[in-house]
């Protein structure tokens, strides 16, 4: 049971690059997120979704977009890299609001 | 919205004593309450939840928490500290308005001393 997988683990980019940030789950949760974390930060939202087809922004949407086609992948897409968005990304499932998420390993984004 | 606040950035615990992280929540209704820990470089590992019934509520690793409506607090609690306990601590809500989405702490550092 694979859990939460994220690729890649790290990235480097150049400013103005776009790329996507794969995110799949194996446990059939329907409640999935995305969230970057920061220094001094916590970790802050910036998309989720509540099933395939259903996905709404968070706290700190710009710059990002996200799909739900399936309910195992749920990828967030860098339109075009700022230096702003250096950051670790981390996605998240849930099986619902009387569950726990499971977070991935994340995501070390550079962007230079 | 639902959001909890981390009151201390860095706590410093000698191995082998006792241990309180606070939390408070901001809600009118019960909270749904969460406390994971992330080690260095790594993910977050849930340590324990809270959604109605006992208010105390036990965890993994030793870990426990209090849940009190009447201070609007969460706090983490354990009895002797490891040295391995060291890491990052965040308090997290589910947000009814972000889909049940987590709404974070900004993190408590946790350093243990020998």
């Amino acid at each position: 049971n694979a859990g939460v997988t994220q690729t890649p683990k790290f990235q480097v980019l150049k400013t103005g690059q776009s790329m996507t940030l794969q995110c799949a789950q194996d446990m059939n949760h329907e409640y999935m997120s995305w969230y970057r974390q920061d220094p001094g930060m916590g970790l802050r939202l910036i998309h989720y979704s509540v099933g395939a087809g259903i996905t709404d922004q968070g706290e700190v949407p710009n710059g990002y977009n996200v799909s739900r086609s399936t309910t195992e992948d749920f990828p967030l897409r860098l339109l075009s890299a700022a230096p702003s968005q250096t950051s670790v990304y981390f996605c998240a499932s849930s099986a619902g609001q009387y569950y726990g998420y499971t977070f991935g390993s994340g995501t070390r984004l550079t962007v230079v | 919205a639902q959001s909890v606040t981390q009151p201390d950035i860095h706590i410093t615990v000698s191995e082998g004593a006792s241990l309180e992280l606070r939390c408070n929540y901001s809600y009118g209704a019960t909270p749904y309450l969460f406390w994971y820990v992330q080690s260095p470089g790594q993910g977050l590992q849930l340590l324990l939840k809270y959604f109605s019934g006992d208010t105390l509520v036990q965890g993994i690793k030793g870990f426990e928490a209090e849940f009190k409506r009447s201070q609007s607090s969460f706090n983490l609690r354990k009895p002797s500290v490891h040295w391995s306990d060291a890491a990052e601590y965040f308090c997290a809500v589910m947000n009814s308005n972000s889909g049940y989405a987590l709404n974070f702490g900004k993190g408590t550092s946790l350093l243990v001393t020998p």
